[in-house]
């Protein structure tokens, strides 16, 4: 079946680490998303890709960095930068005009 | 910009009984897609419903049932005979027409949390 992966499913961070966030899809999307979300906040963007080798920022990019070497994969990583990175983090893509489909999410905790 | 406001950070409803979760949203467009999407405990994000402006017939899947007025900008949900397992957070969502660019994205209100009493 088609759909979103993300991996890991839970994620521990130490203090001045770098981690990465998996997504990986096999419904031939074009474009893929990543978000944060927060307790009372909804979902925030933080970066998006609508082509391969290409992507932009979203309203929270600062501290988070992307790439989209092939159009299967969108991995994010959290650098050492984002000072509060403890959230739940999902990945969604999409093809034309319809909605998103999104992956199961990965929660991030800072120890 | 487009924003979305979801104006009930939380709702309770008896099981089998009917609840509406509002929404609106402020645009300048006359032609958008606007959705429905229902976070349960486990947090995968699911698709409920979807309606597209152009189109004046409310959506419809099942118990779920949209209240589309355009000119008020409004969207509202509606779920017939709840059941447990409705309860969730559900977020109202909006995408232009204009899906390249940034236009294109889903922009999210902040979620309503439904409960579902038994």
């Amino acid at each position: 079946d088609g759909g979103i992966t993300q991996s890991p499913k839970y994620l521990f961070r130490k203090e001045g680490q770098n981690v990465t966030l998996s997504c990986e899809q096999n419904l031939n999307h074009d474009a893929m998303y990543w978000y944060r979300q927060d307790p009372g906040q909804g979902l925030r963007l933080i970066y998006y890709s609508q082509i391969v080798n290409d992507f932009q920022k979203g309203d929270i990019a600062e501290g988070y960095s992307v790439s989209r070497e092939k159009k299967e994969s969108f991995p994010l990583t959290v650098t050492s930068a984002q000072k509060n990175p403890t959230a739940f983090y999902l990945c969604a893509s999409s093809q034309g005009a319809f909605g998103y489909t999104f992956g199961s999410g990965t929660r991030l905790t800072v120890v | 910009a487009q924003t979305v406001t979801q104006s009930q950070p939380e709702m309770s409803v008896q099981e089998a009984e009917t609840v509406t979760l509002s929404c609106t949203y402020d645009t300048s467009e006359s032609d958008y897609y606007l959705f429905w999407y229902k976070q349960p405990p486990s947090r995968q994000m699911i698709l409920v419903i979807r309606q597209e402006a152009y189109k004046q017939q409310n959506a419809t899947e099942n118990r779920f049932s949209v209240n589309f007025q355009k000119a008020a900008k409004s969207f509202s949900l509606k779920i017939s005979d709840s059941q447990l397992g409705d309860a969730a957070m559900y977020f109202c969502a909006y995408r232009s027409l204009n899906y390249g660019g940034s236009q294109g994205n889903l922009i999210f209100g902040k979620g309503t949390k439904l409960s579902v009493k038994p």
